[in-house]
């Protein structure tokens, strides 16, 4: 069946550095895939998607390219904001409900 | 448009009362879900509706748990009676539809059950 697989955290960076937080996924046909944000104390919140093979989704300084070969979508940014602390979830669609993955925790300080 | 409405946002009551969690979804989204959120458990999908008509509820974890949908602007999950390892986030979304559509979540209810 389909599936998400994320990296675990939590993920603890300083300011400006670069982040990089690992999802793969499991699934028959063409799914979509996309990342969720969660804020503290919120509902998850589209980051970005892609629908496609080769597609990059981008928004916020947030970039993730829908690689079929290696069956991914990792999401990345260059330079994180103490503002980016959140819970990063990523997602399938293929029809039927999103299936997530178990979210990332991400903390940055200053 | 005002995005997911969930209601209360916060609820406490006693074990063996009866909660119940309400939702309206956004105007036009033909699909409407339930999530529970816990630390332990993370982000569990209970049950959704296209068009007002339960597709999967796989996921409600026992009879103590019902939702409905009477009409496409309004949804209800209830639990009865209630536990304490009913306490979680409970979050609604709706989208448009499945595959490539986003799913808008609303601001979720915290159900704490002593």
């Amino acid at each position: 069946g389909n599936s998400v697989t994320q990296m675990e955290g939590p993920v603890t960076l300083s300011e400006e550095a670069f982040l990089t937080i690992n999802c793969t996924y499991t699934a028959t046909g063409y799914p979509s895939l996309f990342w969720y944000v969660q804020y503290p104390g919120e509902g998850l919140q589209l980051l970005l998607k892609a629908t496609k093979a080769d597609d990059k989704g981008s928004n916020k300084g947030f970039e993730a390219t829908y690689r079929k070969e290696t069956t991914s979508f990792h999401l990345e940014k260059g330079s994180v904001q103490v503002s980016d602390s959140a819970v990063y979830f990523c997602a399938l669609g293929a029809g039927t409900a999103l299936i997530f993955g178990k979210g990332t925790t991400l903390s940055v300080s200053s | 448009d005002a995005g997911v409405i969930q209601s209360p946002r916060h609820e406490v009551t006693e074990m063996g009362q009866e909660v119940t969690l309400r939702c309206k979804p956004i105007s036009g989204h033909d699909y409407l879900f339930w999530y529970r959120q816990t630390m332990m458990r993370g982000l569990e999908l209970l049950i959704y509706f296209n068009n007002n008509v339960p597709i999967d509820d796989s996921g409600m974890p026992e009879d103590r748990f019902s939702a409905k949908m009477p009409n496409a602007s309004f949804s209800t999950l209830k639990i009865q009676p209630s536990e304490p390892r009913d306490s979680a986030v409970y979050f609604c979304a709706s989208s448009l539809g499945t595959g490539p559509y986003e799913q808008y979540f609303g601001p979720g209810t915290r159900l704490t059950v002593t």
